[in-house]
């Protein structure tokens, strides 16, 4: 089945501990992206990836990074959380030559 | 400023009543409109895309349109029932890069049974 994977789902953590959000797709697509959702505010890019080793910022990159090892991984890092990176966190990815982008089912991360 | 704004944000309905939801976006230079919905804990699933050079897009009981000119695109549900209960959401895709898409914060339907 085709599809975008996050792990962990849900993960509360405190200031400061660094954590990484796993994104996984079978699709073999090039293009991949982060957003994060917060109420009122929609979902805004954080990052994104045309392909392997292809990175750039979004919107609202700060305090984040990321990296494209693989095509199929494309992981979040928050090296040092603070409590203004509570949100929903959406992975996504596009195939060439595509249109349409599919989604993964989300991490909700709070920082305590 | 590329915005994307929804309204309502919520919506209750009567099972079997035909609906609409509506998007607007600032910017006409749109390259393709999504709308998605989006369920507790399962991520965003996606409708229906409109490319800018369509007028309408149809799957089963929905029909997007998109008109350009005056910035909007509405979703029309036939027929609603109580699974199509969720948060929509559309999207607009403009030329760049950064394939991103400018979200709006989404219509929260609830259908009564």
């Amino acid at each position: 089945e085709a599809q975008v994977t996050q792990n962990p789902r849900y993960l509360i953590t405190v200031t400061g501990k660094k954590l990484t959000v796993t994104c996984s797709q079978n699709m073999n697509h090039e293009y991949m992206s982060w957003y994060r959702q917060d109420p009122g505010l929609g979902l805004r890019q954080i990052y994104y990836s045309m392909n392997v080793e292809v990175t750039d910022k979004g919107d609202v990159p700060e305090g984040y990074k990321v990296s494209r090892k693989e095509k199929r991984n494309f992981p979040l890092i928050l090296e040092s959380p603070s409590p203004n990176q509570t949100s929903l966190y959406f992975c996504a990815s596009m195939g060439s030559g595509s249109d349409t982008q599919y989604f993964g089912p989300g991490t909700r991360l709070t920082v305590l | 400023k590329q915005e994307v704004t929804q309204i309502p944000a919520a919506l209750s309905v009567p099972e079997g009543e035909n609906l609409v939801l509506n998007c607007s976006f600032t910017d006409s230079a749109i390259y393709n409109l999504q709308w998605f919905r989006q369920d507790p804990g399962k991520g965003l699933t996606s409708l229906l895309l409109i490319q800018s050079s369509q007028r309408e897009q149809t799957s089963g009981r929905l029909n997007a349109s998109l008109d350009k000119s005056s910035g909007r695109s509405t979703l029309y549900i036939a027929a609603s029932q109580p699974g199509d209960s969720a948060t929509y959401l559309c999207a607009g895709r403009y030329g760049g890069a950064t394939n991103k898409l400018i979200f709006g914060t989404g219509t929260l339907l609830a259908v009564q049974p």
